[in-house]
């Protein structure tokens, strides 16, 4: 069965801190890879997509990915209390999307 | 990207009855999804609706229960039948589009089952 796993949190930091945000994924087939924001009682907000190895840096937001370690992780700089919310990895495998379970961020003011 | 809207945004039945879910897209795309989200709790597939053929059903999940349609590439249905109070959920359609393949999520129907 594929998986793709998260610390649930909740992970807290301070306002300005950098967040770091990890995912590990069991299938190597994994294609593509995604970061979701979701705010309490919204829908998936789509952050970024990494497929190449290495970093992919969207304003405050960098992805990292690692393939041979099977990890996916997202940063946020200068972290700000708007970023609190639960933030979801995806993996694409052909017509196929699995997530993860979430990990809850709470940025302190 | 994909703009997805979704009808109705909330609603709040009764136990036994079935209440019909729409899911409309700006542009064609031919695989759709169905979640459910229970508060605090991840993503759970429903099923995959795409058009032309018959949907797929998660585990635990069965069609009489969770009927769907999909006439059109733009536009599906998600019906849940003689509800129960544990059907209180959050239900969300996503599409597929753009490079790589990417999921994009509707503003979800919030449904609360009495």
């Amino acid at each position: 069965q594929k998986e793709v796993e998260q610390n649930s949190g909740p992970l807290s930091v301070p306002e300005g801190a950098i967040a770091s945000l990890n995912c590990t994924y069991s299938d190597r087939g994994s294609q593509s890879f995604f970061w979701y924001r979701q705010y309490s009682g919204k829908s998936p907000e789509l952050i970024m997509f990494i497929y190449s190895n290495g970093d992919k840096e969207d304003g405050r937001f960098t992805a990292q990915l690692n393939k041979a370690s099977q990890y996916v992780s997202l940063l946020i700089r200068d972290s700000q209390p708007s970023d609190s919310a639960t933030y979801l990895c995806a993996v694409n495998e052909g017509n196929q999307f699995y997530f993860g379970t979430g990990t809850s961020l709470t940025v302190i003011p | 990207s994909a703009v997805i809207s979704q009808k109705p945004s909330r609603d709040i039945c009764q136990r036994g009855t079935s209440l019909t879910i729409q899911c409309q897209v700006d542009s064609q795309v031919t695989m759709m999804f169905w979640y459910r989200q229970q508060p605090g709790q991840s993503l759970t597939l429903i099923a995959t609706a795409n058009q032309g053929s018959e949907a797929t059903y998660e585990s635990g999940f069965v069609i009489d229960k969770f009927p769907i349609s999909r006439p059109n590439l733009t536009f599906s249905t998600l019906t849940v039948s003689n509800m129960s109070p544990e059907d209180s959920s959050i239900y969300l359609c996503s599409v597929v589009a753009g490079a790589p393949d990417t999921q994009y999520f509707g503003p979800g129907t919030r449904l609360t089952v009495l």
